[in-house]
């Protein structure tokens, strides 16, 4: 099965900062990474496929990049909003679909 | 629009079984994969099995594998998942998920971009 490693697992930041996060595939996924948000007692819910992909209806604050076993997810202007834990996910080899193990992201 | 609304969660002793259902409306249920993920109180997103659009093909994590059975019934546009044997550890949200594209579109009978999700139902394994 192929491990995601994520990092770091929370952070703070104040709005309108720079928000980066790591993910590490335990094996080439080449560009098959997802991120999700979820907020406390909500569902996931799509935020970038294909490494890169912006999902239909997500600010531009967020972006995504990278291949192979790196990838990075950040967003570009913090907003209360965006309080929440994301996780990224792999589907080039499945199954089993795996993802990393969650970035709990919380307003300084 | 999309919707997904999961069913059947509880509490349930070691042991026992339970089936979940995922009621689905909004798109055509027969072209699209489904999936199961559950979350532990706490923890993070686990996927446990997921099911090609005929139901032909399907799929379980091996923490699951011999006690959970995915099926669907695309005449009624529902999901279910059949839990057997069920172990304190599978105490956990279970959420019912929505392949972002078709199989015409992936040609994937799993591809893994989860578009859209319910609620979830918590089931709870407990003596």
């Amino acid at each position: 099965d192929v491990q995601m490693t994520q990092s770091p697992t929370s952070l703070s930041a104040s709005v309108g900062d720079r928000v980066t996060i790591t993910c590490q595939a335990s094996q080439d996924i080449s560009k098959y990474l997802s991120w999700y948000q979820q907020k406390p007692g909500k569902a996931p819910k799509l935020l970038i496929y294909d490494s890169s992909n912006l999902e239909t209806g997500v600010p531009s604050r967020f972006s995504g990049g990278g291949s192979g076993t790196d990838f990075t997810f950040t967003i570009s202007s913090l907003q209360p909003e965006d309080i929440a834990t994301y996780y990224c996910q792999q589907y080039d080899k499945l199954p089993p679909v795996t993802f990393g193990g969650g970035t709990k992201v919380e307003m300084k | 629009e999309v919707h997904l609304l999961e069913s059947g969660g509880g509490l349930v002793r070691p042991g026992g079984a339970l089936r979940l259902s995922c009621a689905a409306s909004g798109f055509t249920f027969s072209t699209y994969a489904m999936s199961w993920v559950r979350q532990a109180p706490g923890k993070g997103l686990e996927w446990v099995s997921g099911i090609s659009g005929s139901g032909g093909n399907t799929y379980y994590a091996d923490s699951v594998k011999g006690r959970f059975t995915i099926s669907r019934d695309n005449s009624k546009n529902t999901l279910y998942l059949q839990m057997n044997s069920l172990r304190v550890e599978d105490t956990a949200v279970y959420y019912c998920a929505k392949e972002k594209l078709d199989y015409e579109s992936s040609g994937y009978y799993l591809h893994g971009i989860f578009g859209s999700w319910g609620q979830g139902t918590l089931v709870t394994v407990s003596s």
